[in-house]
């Protein structure tokens, strides 16, 4: 089965902090993405990538910034955060698209005041 | 644009009663694949059905579902609710891009 990790697994910071959200599988899935989840929602896309040194925008991409620095890892920067960016964050894998599923880590919960 | 429409924000269904979660979809998509996930509290979203198959019926964990291209719908059911199945559920697509298109959500509340 897919592990998908997250770090941290709560954060607070405030207005204009500098945040990073890691993200680490051990499956050798080619993508990888990030994920928003917010009450009214759902889940939205921020970023995703297919490969190390490969990004992709999604549909939410504002104040947003990643890095695949390798096939395992893949990071969401936020370099000016904002109180509207407090949310549960998501990172999933997947080996391919089309029939593949993705899989999803346990999430980040970020506040921000 | 492409989208995936679940209806019902909440469906509350009485433990032992059968339950319907909609989803219908819009796509210019020919090849297509179709999941419901499901997100139980505190947890992450993980696969619960996957097809990819016309009007073919797929089961898993007591739920099935059967995509219909000809009504774009691919609803979730179960014949007999659980307390153990109050979730979140999310209808998704997959299609030609990289990315899966999600609905909002329906949480499924089965009360004793």
């Amino acid at each position: 089965e897919a592990a998908v990790t997250q770090s941290p697994r709560n954060k607070v910071t405030v207005t204009g902090g500098n945040v990073t959200l890691s993200c680490r599988q051990t499956n050798s899935h080619n993508y990888m993405y990030w994920y928003r989840q917010d009450t009214g929602h759902g889940l939205r896309l921020i970023h995703y990538s297919y490969g190390a040194g490969n990004l992709q925008i999604g549909d939410v991409p504002d104040g947003y910034k990643a890095t695949r620095t390798t096939q395992e890892d893949f990071f969401l920067l936020l370099e000016l955060a904002s109180p509207s960016q407090t949310s549960l964050y998501f990172c999933a894998s997947s080996e391919g698209t089309g029939v593949y599923e993705q899989y999803f880590g346990p999430g980040t919960r970020l506040t921000v005041l | 644009g492409d989208s995936v429409t679940q209806t019902e924000g909440l469906v509350t269904v009485t433990e032992g009663l059968p339950v319907k979660l909609n989803c219908t979809y819009q796509t210019t998509y020919l090849t297509i694949a179709f999941f419901w996930y499901v997100q139980y509290l505190n947890e992450a979203p993980q696969v619960l059905l996957r097809s990819s198959t016309d009007n073919k019926r797929t089961e898993h964990q007591g739920f099935h579902a059967t995509l219909h291209k000809s009504s774009s719908s691919f609803h979730l059911q179960k014949s007999s609710a659980q307390l153990s199945d109050s979730a979140l559920y999310y209808c998704a697509l997959s299609g030609n891009t990289r990315k899966l298109i999600f609905g909002l959500g329906t949480t499924l509340q089965v009360q004793p």
